[in-house]
């Protein structure tokens, strides 16, 4: 296991809602990624933050957006939710600039849109 | 844009004996980072192996190793001596920069048989 935690583990909304999800990097990770897992799919990359700061985003839409916190954990915000949303959403953190390589990941946060 | 291929959605294996996933990946840059991941059913994706592309050696990690072809934008995983815990979905990812934007592929499904 991963020292990254994220919150809901899973979630039902309604198409139109909006949703916020949460994460918790490991100790000493500095920035936080965002993925969408859809069933049976490779994540696709949403955004990264690092120190507070958007570092780069995928092809999502506006409505989908984030933050980060001075502990450098994060969430997720997604608005105007549409049935497509329906995913595995995973948080991953690294250390940037200070030689970590690789990200580690969150257990995900399940969200079904109806 | 960078682009990861996994061929092959699915494969079985005996348990002790040895698979191979493959993984091809597209990229103009010259120096990247290459990351096998597991992702078990309901569980956490985990790092399994990853090889910086300035290394001309194969990275290896106990049962599990590496074949990196640069030249080809090869990047295949072996496991040896297979064991039942390896059951999982297995990704293979790309990231142009360490503990940046990760661009997986879509997965290959691992059943390890008795």
């Amino acid at each position: 296991e991963t020292g990254v935690t994220q919150s809901p583990t899973h979630l039902i909304k309604t198409r139109g809602q909006q949703v916020t999800l949460r994460c918790s990097s490991q100790s000493g990770h500095n920035t936080v990624s965002w993925y969408q897992q859809a069933l049976g799919q490779g994540p696709q990359f949403i955004f990264q933050y690092y120190r507070e700061e958007e570092n780069g985003r995928g092809n999502f839409p506006p409505r989908f957006s984030g933050l980060q916190f001075p502990n450098y954990s994060s969430e997720l915000n997604v608005n105007a939710l549409e049935l497509d949303d329906s995913a595995l959403y995973l948080c991953a953190s690294s250390l940037v600039g200070q030689g970590g390589i690789e990200q580690y990941f969150g257990p995900g946060t399940r969200l079904t849109v109806t | 844009a960078q682009t990861v291929t996994q061929s092959q959605p699915e494969m079985s294996v005996q348990e002790a004996e040895t698979v191979t996933l493959s993984c091809t990946y597209d990229t103009s840059e010259n120096n990247y980072y290459l990351f096998w991941y597991k992702q078990p059913p309901s569980r956490q994706m985990i790092l399994v192996i990853r090889q910086e592309a300035y290394k001309q050696q194969n990275a290896t990690e106990n049962r599990f190793s590496v074949n990196f072809q640069k030249a080809a934008k090869s990047f295949s995983l072996k496991i040896s001596d297979s064991q039942l815990g390896d059951t999982a979905m297995y990704f293979c990812a790309f990231s142009h920069n360490a503990g940046n934007m990760l661009t997986f592929g879509g997965g290959t499904r691992l059943m390890v048989k008795p």
